[in-house]
């Protein structure tokens, strides 16, 4: 398995601002992931947070609401940009290990848009 | 496009009672299944894994799960159930092709009373 840290693990935002999210593995892991899960709600895949290029977003999320950097193998960030109330959710990283087919998840960060 | 379906948002069951809690899939070719479960305020936790093999998978805390090919189906048991399972499950599906990322059904909160 993988540990994972999210920063932070929640925020209390103002209508209009970003907030950037950090999620921290402890080992090189090739494949990274962002995932919503807005309240009460299953969990709804971002993007692909790919080493070295740009993310790879799912249908209705888009680069410039939701840019992400995944600077080496153990480091990526979702930022959530201009945000509304619409945004608040929980905010998960998740990722994949060599060899393996399951996927490990992060604490989660809770954002509450205000 | 794959999707996985749980058909009950609430299962009640008896403390020392067995348990299931549903899930059908659909997915072109062979099928990835997971069972995940959250528990309140904390990220996902994996249970436990259908990749090929044995229909009946074991996994974390006596859980286990039946793969049915025909029902398209991998529905959670556990034989006992316990006061600490009471938390949100999730189940799983991706396809054994391409992108890593997971679809999740809408979750079964589990409530176990003593």
């Amino acid at each position: 398995s993988a540990v994972i840290s999210q920063k932070p693990s929640r925020d209390i935002c103002q209508r209009g601002t970003s907030l950037t999210i950090q999620c921290q593995v402890d080992s090189q892991v090739t494949m990274m992931f962002w995932y919503r899960q807005q309240p009460g709600q299953s969990l709804t895949l971002i993007a692909t947070a790919n080493q070295g290029s740009e993310a790879t977003y799912e249908s209705g999320f888009v680069i410039d609401k939701f840019p992400i950097s995944r600077p080496n193998l153990t480091f990526s960030t979702l930022t959530v940009s201009n945000m509304s109330p619409e945004d608040s959710s929980i905010y998960l990283c998740s990722v994949g290990l060599a060899g393996g087919s399951e996927q490990y998840f992060g604490p989660g960060t809770r954002l509450t848009v205000t | 496009a794959q999707s996985v379906a749980q058909p009950e948002d609430q299962v009640n069951v008896a403390e020392g009672n067995p348990l299931t809690v549903k899930c059908t899939y659909s997915v072109s070719g062979n099928p990835y299944l997971f069972w995940y479960v959250q528990y309140p305020n904390r990220g996902l936790q994996f249970l436990l894994k259908y990749i090929t093999g044995d229909n009946l998978v074991k996994g974390s805390y006596g859980f286990e799960a039946e793969f049915n090919k025909s029902q398209t189906s991998f529905h959670l048991k556990k034989p006992s159930a316990l006061v600490s399972d009471s938390a949100l499950y999730f189940c799983a599906v991706r396809d054994e092709t391409g992108r890593r990322a997971l679809t999740f059904g809408s979750g079964t909160r589990l409530q176990v009373q003593p």
